[in-house]
């Protein structure tokens, strides 16, 4: 029962440099998702992925890039690096007819 | 737009004692409410959930909470807490009908105490 997979688990950055984050479902859901949580702050929507093709907006996604390359997978770029973007971030799929989400184990990122 | 608030940043408690989590939430429409646990270095888990009917809600690990539609809550409880439930806990609400915006709450952490 895989779940929701997440790639890389940890990774430092220098300042600039890029990265993607990988994120993989097997439910067969619609919604796919990217959080980021910060002490005290809990989680914050960067994008979020309706369906297959389409991609949105949350509530911080400045210095983000998303793709929904199908409709098991749903990546996350960082194309230049900021030590403010150092975080946990989580990805997440939705069950379609109860709404519950479905977290993955989460990806730190530092960077320098 | 939707938005929730935990009102307590930590709760310390000793083990067997009862705990109750406080969420509230605001909302111009009709809304689900969830209660998710997260233990350390792992993602969130779902405890329980509202979408309709019965106002008192169980979820696993004998923790429920109870909708209170006028007060705009959505406290969470147990009875009596074990060591094992040391995590934080994370209220979230999302509009009727728009899953696809789910706002959490700032977290509460509970600590037990032998």
């Amino acid at each position: 029962n895989a779940g929701v997979t997440q790639t890389p688990k940890f990774q430092v950055l220098k300042t600039g440099q890029s990265m993607t984050l990988q994120c993989a479902q097997d439910m067969n859901h619609n919604s796919m998702y990217w959080y980021r949580q910060d002490p005290g702050m809990g989680l914050r929507l960067i994008y979020y992925s309706a369906s297959e093709g389409t991609t949105d907006k949350g509530e911080v996604p400045n210095g983000y890039n998303v793709s929904r390359l199908n409709k098991r997978e749903f990546s996350l770029r960082l194309e230049s690096a900021a030590p403010s973007q150092t975080s946990v971030y989580f990805c997440a799929s939705r069950a379609d007819n109860t709404g519950e989400l479905f977290f993955g184990e989460g990806s730190r990122l530092t960077v320098l | 737009a939707q938005s929730v608030t935990q009102l307590d940043s930590q709760v310390p408690v000793f083990e067997e004692a009862p705990v109750e989590l406080r969420c509230n939430y605001s909302s111009s429409v009709s809304v689900y409410l969830f209660w998710y646990v997260q233990y350390p270095n792992q993602g969130l888990q779902l405890l329980l959930k509202y979408l309709s009917g019965s106002t008192l809600v169980k979820g696993i690990n004998g923790f429920e909470a109870e909708f209170n539609k006028s007060q705009t809550s959505f406290h969470l409880r147990k009875p009596s807490v074990h060591i094992s439930d040391t995590a934080e806990y994370f209220c979230a609400v999302s509009a009727l009908y728009n899953f696809n915006k789910f706002y959490f709450g700032s977290g509460t952490k509970l600590n037990v105490k032998p």
